[in-house]
Formats: C-alpha cells, structure tokens, sequence
C-alpha cells in the first residue's frame, strides 16, 4: 500500500519559517518526481513546488520562489518543504504528493500550516 | 502561466444522470498534458485521469475524458453516490504547473 505521511504543519507568526517532512512507503520513492500542493481554507488546489526523483532539478510556484525550498533525502524516502519568510496568504494545508514529473499519482492526507500573529 | 477555466462552478445531478465537466485553458496545452483530479469532503485529492484520457489505476470506465488544445472535458457516464465530489483540471505543459478552480458535483 502506498503511503505518504506528512508532518511539521502548525501555527507560526508572520515572517516565520517551518519545515514540512513528508515519508513515502509502499512505492519507490527514490524513482519518483514528488510535488507540495496547497489548498487555502476553502479553497482550490494550487501547485507549490516539484522535485526531481534524484533531486537534480526544482521548480517553484511564483508565488513562492525565494522563500520555499523544496528537497528530498532518498536514503529516508523523505520529502521536505523549508519554509521561510511566511505571510499569511501561505496559511493552507499542505499535501505532498508523488509519481510523475507534471502530475500526481498520489498523495499524502495534509498538514496544516497556520501563519498568523 | 497557463490560467484553467472549470465550468461550471457547480452541478447538480441525481445519481445514474450523466455529469459533463469543462475545464478551459488560457492558451495551448500541448502534448496532451491534462489530469483530473478528484476530491471528496475531508479528504486528499485523487488521481482520476492523466494525459487527457488514460484512467489511473483502479478508476472505473464510467470515468473518461477527451479534448485537445484548449478544451477538455471529463464525462462520468453514470453517477454513482461516491462520485458526488468536486473536480479538478490540472496541467502540465509548462514548468508552472496549474490546476482549475473546481467544479462542484453535488446531488439534486
């Protein structure tokens, strides 16, 4: 069975930062490209960031870029998300999700991140 | 950045009606690089469909999709009472991968 468990989410003031982690098991992890999607309260799904199954190449949601960092530690089948500079428009739960380079095989069940004073 | 337009916002069907879900792009989405993901209440999204038409493991065939360039639809032929959820469009064509806004598959 494939399972993507996530954790790190939590409640943090503006201009904070916090890291996500994200461990994959049921699949291989170290083949797969892995994605952070987010969704606002209420909201729709949008796309964060996405990396490379060897961890060569990254790329970022504009919204983000500069304050994200997305890496992977294959040898943990871990994902991580370093989150810096947070606002409060980064308030959403956060779902990790894996399989291919542009799309979403599947996915984790969340962690929410709370930006607030 | 490739904007997708789901329409409509919401649908309201009786189960066994055919449901019929457009999703719109702001510019050409090549290579057929179109998804449809599925989202029920307090859950994690689900992979339906991925390069416009192919159904992802485990997915029944009352699900299909079609379109090409800037038009796609996903068509559930038949609804069934778990297929009452809301759908997402996703693509990726462009290194700024974007999903729609939703639609809504209620029960009238």
């Amino acid at each position: 069975e494939v399972r993507l468990v996530e954790s790190g989410g939590g409640l943090v003031q503006p201009g904070g930062s916090l890291r996500l982690s994200c461990v994959g098991s049921g699949f291989t992890f170290s083949s797969s490209w892995m994605h952070w999607v987010r969704q606002a309260p209420g909201k729709g799904l949008v796309w964060v960031s996405r990396v490379k199954s060897d961890g060569t190449y990254t790329n970022y949601a504009d919204s983000v870029k500069g304050r994200f960092t997305i890496s992977r530690d294959n040898a943990k089948n871990t994902l991580y998300l370093q989150m810096n500079s947070l606002r409060a428009e980064d308030t959403a739960m956060y779902y990790c999700a894996g399989g291919d380079s542009g799309y979403q095989i599947f996915w984790g069940q969340g962690t929410l991140v709370t930006v607030s004073s | 950045e490739i904007v997708l337009t789901q329409s409509p916002g919401t649908l309201s069907l009786s189960p066994g009606e055919r449901a019929t879900l457009s999703c719109r792009a702001s510019q050409t989405v090549s290579n057929s690089y179109l998804a449809w993901h599925q989202q029920k209440p307090g859950q994690a999204p689900r992979l339906l469909i991925y390069h416009v038409s192919t159904r992802a493991t485990g997915i029944p065939d009352r699900f299909s999709g079609s379109g090409s360039g800037t038009d796609f639809t996903l068509t559930i032929s038949r609804l069934a009472p778990e297929d009452f959820a809301v759908y997402y469009c996703q693509q990726y064509s462009t290194s700024s991968l974007t999903f729609g806004g939703g639609t809504k598959v209620e029960i009238k």
